[in-house]
């Protein structure tokens, strides 16, 4: 069946470093894949998107890109803030219910970022 | 996007009770899911809620444990029935509307079963 890999966690940064989330995929068919955010006593919220390869997801300064040669979608960003500390999750959605319809999500496990001072 | 609600946010209960988890949207989402995310791990799918119809439970999960109600095109409810200490958790609800295939997610409820 489909799933999803994560670099496990806890990842710690300082301010202003780079951030590099790796996330790999088992799936059949073309998934599309989705990054979601889970700030701490929050709900899970979509931060960014790819629905084919080399599809280039972005917003607020991270950016995934739908690798299907390796079947990969690494988040990344330049530069981390405090405000940035979260888990990440990687999702991908399965199509076996038709293009047009709604797909269940398979999420990895979640990496936990702390960004400090 | 549609804004999404559930209640109650957090709970405590005893062994062998059930509790009743709310969703509610504050526009017609065609289809809802549940989701459980047990402490430290990952968000499983519980089962997918359509309106007018029997929801559809993935493995591991059944109806006698975890009944779904999709009464309307803007709520939903989840009962946790005969709670053990395994069913502490959060669980969540999200919706997407027809034609995408991405979902936006509620808050989460998170129980603690005694």
């Amino acid at each position: 069946g489909d799933s999803v890999t994560q670099m496990e966690g806890p990842v710690t940064l300082s301010e202003e470093a780079f951030l590099t989330i790796n996330c790999t995929y088992t799936a059949t068919g073309y998934p599309s894949l989705f990054w979601y955010v889970q700030y701490p006593g929050e709900g899970l919220q979509l931060l960014l998107k790819a629905t084919k390869a080399d599809d280039k997801g972005s917003n607020k300064g991270f950016e995934a890109t739908y690798r299907k040669e390796t079947t990969s979608f690494h988040l990344e960003k330049g530069s981390v803030q405090v405000s940035d500390s979260a888990v990440y999750f990687c999702a991908l959605s399965d199509q076996k219910y038709g293009v047009g319809t709604a797909s269940k999500l398979t999420f990895g496990t979640g990496t936990r970022l702390q960004v400090t001072l | 996007s549609a804004v999404i609600s559930q209640k109650p946010s957090r709970d405590i209960c005893q062994r062998g009770t059930s509790l009743t988890i709310q969703c509610q949207v504050d526009s017609q989402v065609t289809m809802m899911f549940w989701y459980r995310q047990q402490p430290g791990q990952s968000l499983t799918l519980i089962a997918t809620a359509n309106q007018g119809s029997e929801a559809t439970y993935e493995s591991g999960f059944v109806i006698d444990k975890f009944p779904i109600s999709r009464p309307n095109l803007t709520f939903s409810t989840l009962t946790v029935s005969n709670m053990s200490p395994e069913d502490s958790s959060i669980y969540l609800c999200s919706w997407t509307g027809q034609g995408a295939n991405e979902q936006f997610f509620g808050p989460g409820t998170r129980l603690t079963v005694l």
